[in-house]
This record gives structure tokens, C-alpha cells and sequence, in this order.
């Protein structure tokens, strides 16, 4: 079946630093991937997402692309804000699958500190 | 406007007894869902209906009744509430029943069995 990993947490940076968080995903067919913030005591958000191999979705200055060759959908941002703390969940959906299946990875806690 | 909106946001209750949380959406979604998060943050899909007909039903204990009296609409039905329930139970909703878009989540309800 498919599954999504992504690393382990919690992930603890300095204001201004470089984030990865690595996601990597096993799917049959092509699947479509997606990034989630859940902020504090909130449901989930869609922060970005790519639907074909080497699209690159962005968004608030976070970046991530659907690698096919490696199976990976990595989330990036150049420099990391206090607001930025939240958790992070990497996701699929295998557009044949009518009832939009989404598989989520684990999530990874992020905390930036001033 | 609440896009989509789950009540109650919190729950205590006791093992044994019966609780439902309710969930609308008004973004004209047709297809809805019901996920469980434990403490570890871990998403897992429970239910998933598409213009009110059940097509996503986990393995879910039997004890959890899913109901959708029409599209906007998906209400979670617990018995027997059992201390293993407690969790953060998450409302979602999107337009198509294919991967097409992306979820949106309510705020959650968070349940706790005592």
C-alpha cells in the first residue's frame, strides 16, 4: 500500500536558519504530494503541494519538489521564523483512488527559537 | 465565515457512555471526512463520504457511526467510549472525490475518556 515517511522530530533551529524536513513517499502509479502545517491548537493547513513529477510547489517562502527518480517530496526554507514553529505533515493521494485517500506521513515538530 | 466547523471543540467524558461530534462545512464541498490524531500527532483517516455515501470506512471499531444527512454536513457517533478513544478527532472536506485538491480541515475535537 502506499506510505509516506518523513523524519523524525522534534526539529529545534535558530531564528534564520536553513530548514529540511525529508519526506519520502512508496506509491504505485503517480501520485499527488502535499505539504501540511498544523500550527498550536489548530487543524491542518495546506502550506504547498505538487501534483506531477518535477513540478516545485511553494509557498511563504517554503519550497519543496516532487522528485520521482528518488521517491522524495523534501520541504525547504531558506530562513526560518519564531512563527514557523508548528508541525509538519507530508502527504499523498493516489488520484485513481476515488474517495481522495490521502496517506500522511508522521509529522515533524518544528520549533524556532529567537 | 468558518469554513469548516466541528462541535464541540472539547469533550471529557466518562468510559462507557455516548458522544457525537458534529461537523459542517460551507465551501460546497461534496466529499468529507472524519480523522483520528493520537498524542503523538499521528493522522490516520477513519471515514470518507461523497455526496452522503459512505466510500472510505477504515478499520474502525463498530462502535463509531459515521452520519451524513447531506452534503454539507458529517456527524461521528461514538458508544461505549473507551479510554483508547481519546484523541483529537479532525472534520475535513474537499471538492471531488478524486485528488484533484486539497483538504480542509476543521479545528478539531478534542476528546478525552476518563
Amino acid at each position: 500500500g502506499n506510505s509516506v515517511t518523513q523524519m523524525e522530530g522534534p526539529v529545534t533551529l535558530s531564528e534564520e536558519a536553513f530548514l529540511t524536513i525529508n519526506c519520502t513517499y512508496t506509491a504505485t502509479g503517480y501520485p499527488s504530494l502535499f505539504w501540511y502545517v498544523q500550527y498550536p491548537g489548530e487543524g491542518l493547513q495546506l502550506l504547498l503541494k505538487a501534483t506531477k513529477a518535477d513540478d516545485k510547489g511553494s509557498n511563504k517562502g517554503f519550497e519543496a519538489t516532487y522528485r520521482k527518480e528518488t521517491t522524495s517530496f523534501h520541504l525547504e526554507k531558506g530562513s526560518v521564523q519564531v512563527s514557523d514553529s508548528a508541525v509538519y505533515f507530508c502527504a499523498l493521494s493516489d488520484p485513481r483512488n476515488y474517495g481522495q485517500n490521502f496517506v500522511f506521513g508522521p509529522g515533524t515538530r518544528l520549533s524556532v527559537l529567537p | 465565515d468558518t469554513a469548516v466547523s466541528q462541535t464541540p471543540k472539547y469533550l471529557v467524558t466518562q468510559m462507557g457512555n455516548d458522544k457525537s461530534i458534529k461537523c459542517e462545512q460551507n465551501l460546497g464541498h461534496d466529499t468529507m471526512y472524519w480523522y483520528k490524531q493520537d498524542s503523538k500527532k499521528f493522522l490516520k483517516i477513519m471515514f470518507s463520504y461523497n455526496n452522503k455515501e459512505l466510500i472510505i470506512n477504515e478499520t474502525v471499531p463498530n462502535r463509531f457511526s459515521p452520519k451524513s444527512p447531506d452534503k454539507a454536513h458529517l456527524n461521528l457517533h461514538i458508544n461505549s467510549l473507551e479510554l483508547g478513544d481519546s484523541a483529537v478527532y479532525f472534520c475535513a472536506s474537499s471538492h471531488g472525490g478524486r485528488a484533484t485538491g486539497e483538504l480542509f480541515f476543521g479545528e478539531g475535537s478534542r476528546l478525552t475518556v476518563l
